[in-house]
């Protein structure tokens, strides 16, 4: 089955910094990489997503890249803001008739200071 | 709005007894729905593939009579811990996916905190 691996673990960065997580995958199969923003005690929210036929996508100051020879894809945020900060995850999934099955990542904890 | 409603949000329930959570879509069929499991400051693991009108496919190391899941109807899934215990106590949260606006879109549920005392 699919492995997802997900670092850092935590990460902390100044107001207007940027901030990067990474994830490797393990099932070459997988074709659709999301991400999601989750609060406390609330449901993941997707922020970005990523389809493995394209290597990169940006939303306003949301990026993911995609490599798809190395199994890795990577969260990129520019000017980080105070309410950036919450618990990201990745996730990976195979497509096809096992879409919406995802494999998370470990969850990265960002704290953006003010 | 939320697509996808989770019942009941948070239960406090007695150890051995078992407790019923909820997840419906709204406006969309979903022939397939998924619940996960989040314990606090873990990830969403997935538990099991909940299929409309068949047997639920459970995950490596769930165990399928103590996680009761039903999907009757195309808009409903419920999961049952039955014989709850404290080690139970954790987020449990569902999915579906659905193309309510074009377009393969997964849809999470809020999320129902279960505490077993």
């Amino acid at each position: 089955g699919e492995n997802v691996e997900q670092h850092p673990s935590t990460l902390s960065v100044q107001e207007g910094d940027s901030a990067v997580i990474k994830c490797t995958y393990s099932d070459s199969a997988s074709n659709y990489f999301p991400w999601y923003k989750q609060e406390l005690g609330k449901r993941p929210q997707l922020i970005i997503d990523i389809r493995s036929n394209v290597g990169e996508k940006k939303d306003q100051r949301i990026a993911v890249t995609l490599n798809k020879t190395a199994k890795h894809f990577s969260l990129h945020i520019t000017e980080t803001q105070p309410e950036d900060s919450a618990v990201y995850f990745c996730a990976g999934n195979a497509g096809g008739t096992s879409y919406g099955k995802l494999t998370f990542g470990q969850g990265t904890i960002l704290t953006v200071h003010p | 709005g939320a697509v996808v409603s989770q019942h009941p949000s948070r239960v406090i329930c007695k150890s051995g007894t078992s407790v019923k959570i909820e997840c419906r879509s709204l406006d969309f069929q979903a022939t397939t729905m998924f619940w996960y499991r989040q314990f606090p400051k873990q990830s969403l693991m997935l538990m099991a593939t909940s299929n409309e009108g068949s047997k639920a496919t459970y995950e490596q190391g769930v165990e399928k009579d103590k996680f009761l899941i039903n999907h009757a109807s195309l808009t409903l899934s419920t999961l049952t811990v039955t014989s709850a215990h404290p080690e139970d106590s954790s987020f449990y949260i569902c999915s579906a996916r659905g193309s309510l606006f074009g377009g393969n879109t997964i849809y999470f549920g809020e999320g129902s905190w279960l505490t077993v005392v």
